[in-house]
């Protein structure tokens, strides 16, 4: 799988958008994008995943640009829930055996100011 | 509620001893994964299995084993514990074991040994 880089930590207002970025420069053309955050020690939550469009769903919208090495994704407006880290995992969209599970990385420590 | 039930949540041993972490994975799904979330360690991959059969194997110890049931729920047996053995014991579960399914987690593990 690609390696992703994250900021290690971001501050966001709360009621504001929060926007993660992912550098992944050496995706290859089957992997996907995905996110999940982890609330203190709680189960990692799956938010979104991605190809080459941009998606949205409930939670959040993923933006991947046209050479997809980056992605962004964008809590609309944020709150004091949506503290967490957050991951960016790049993961094959064909299977082969053992290339299904999710490598995580440190991801980023979000924190929603009030 | 992800639909991934683990038990005990909460567990605490002496060294030396031998536990049994279960998961329940999602109705339907098929693929179960186990991942390790220590302190100091991110969350690490253990093994994955899929119907049954062990598919993937991450940096799991000869010190634990694991097992998937024809009924599809999954164990992880942890023997001859250590101290440094302390960690947040995930599972996680997927339709099928490939990549375009997304993977949702179980709420941990907790295991303590003293």
């Amino acid at each position: 799988d690609a390696k992703t880089t994250q900021p290690t930590s971001m501050d966001c207002a709360e009621g504001r958008a929060a926007n993660l970025p992912c550098n992944h420069s050496t995706i290859s053309g089957n992997e996907y994008v995905y996110w999940y955050r982890q609330i203190h020690s709680q189960g990692p939550q799956y938010i979104i995943h991605g190809l080459k469009n941009n998606e949205t769903n409930e939670m959040a919208s993923l933006i991947i640009t046209e050479d997809r090495k980056s992605s962004t994704l964008i809590l609309p407006h944020a709150t004091l829930r949506d503290t967490a880290v957050y991951y960016c995992i790049v993961r094959a969209t064909i299977s082969n055996f053992g290339n299904e599970k999710l490598t995580f990385g440190t991801g980023t420590r979000l924190t929603i100011i009030p | 509620d992800s639909g991934v039930t683990q038990t005990p949540k909460h567990l605490i041993t002496a060294t030396g001893q031998r536990v049994t972490l279960r998961c329940s994975p999602r109705s339907g799904d098929l693929s179960v994964y186990w991942y390790q979330q220590s302190l100091d360690q991110g969350l690490q991959f253990l093994i994955q299995y899929y119907n049954g059969e062990e598919r993937a194997k991450g940096n799991i110890l000869e010190r634990f084993s694991a097992q998937q049931f024809p009924d599809l729920h999954s164990e992880l047996n942890l023997s001859s514990l250590e101290l440094g053995d302390s960690a947040l014991y995930f599972c996680a579960s997927s339709v099928q074991g490939y990549s375009g399914n997304t993977i949702y987690f179980g709420e941990g593990s907790w295991l303590t040994v003293v």
